[in-house]
């Protein structure tokens, strides 16, 4: 069974600094793009960032280009969102997703989700 | 980028309705389009990818249709577990975006 876990929100202070996990199991990690989707409170999705599954390959949304890194450790099999720079449009629940297969970027499983709230 | 537009943005609805949600590309996405299911409080799952195939474990009265800039999820007959937000997304090219969500609720 495909689990992932994600940790690491909380509260920060603009211009701070937080980064997100993901633990995944019940896979073979290397074989798919692993993806960060958010979702403001009350509003709708939107895509952050994206990671080959060998890692080669990096994406970014406008909105996050700059201050946020996708990253993943395979002997640990954890995906990573480091995230700097922080701004109050940042504050969202951030889920990480797994692809159907590698390079699809259709995302068939889904983590809970952790919020994060940039606030004074 | 490609923008993706959802039409309605909400919708009400009675158990057994017939129930038809479009979503329209900025530009042409082929079949690179996917649609997603959220219940309040949960994350997302994925109901239809490659814009008409029916991802598995999914019920069969969802299907999606269409290519290039339009398409379609149709629930065939609406049932209680089916109140919930649904998502299109394009795959079609970085970045990846969703439509704005249509909200279906009970009539």
């Amino acid at each position: 069974e495909v689990q992932l876990l994600e940790s690491g929100g909380g509260l920060v202070q603009p211009g701070g600094s937080l980064r997100l996990s993901c633990a995944a199991s019940g896979f073979t990690f290397s074989s798919y793009a692993m993806t960060w989707v958010r979702q403001a409170p009350g509003k709708g999705l939107e895509w952050v960032s994206s990671i080959s599954g060998d890692g080669a390959r990096t994406n970014y949304a406008d909105s996050v280009k700059g201050r946020f890194t996708i990253s993943r450790d395979y002997s640990k099999n954890t995906l990573y969102l480091q995230m700097n720079s922080l701004r109050a449009e940042d504050t969202a629940i951030y889920y990480c997703a797994k692809d159907t297969r590698d390079g699809t970027y259709y995302l068939d499983d889904w983590g809970q989700g952790t919020l994060v709230t940039v606030s004074s | 980028d490609i923008q993706m537009t959802q039409s309605p943005s909400s919708v009400s609805a009675s158990v057994g309705d017939r129930v038809t949600i479009t979503c329209r590309a900025s530009q042409g996405i082929s079949s690179y389009l996917a649609w997603y299911q959220q219940k309040p409080g949960k994350a997302p799952e994925l109901l239809i990818y490659g814009a008409s195939s029916l991802q598995s474990g999914v019920p069969s009265r969802f299907s999606g249709s269409g290519s290039g800039t339009d398409f379609t999820l149709t629930i065939s007959s609406l049932q209680p577990e089916d109140f919930a937000t649904f998502y299109c997304q394009h795959a079609n090219s970085f970045p990846l975006t969703f439509g704005g969500g249509t909200k279906v609720e009970i009539k």
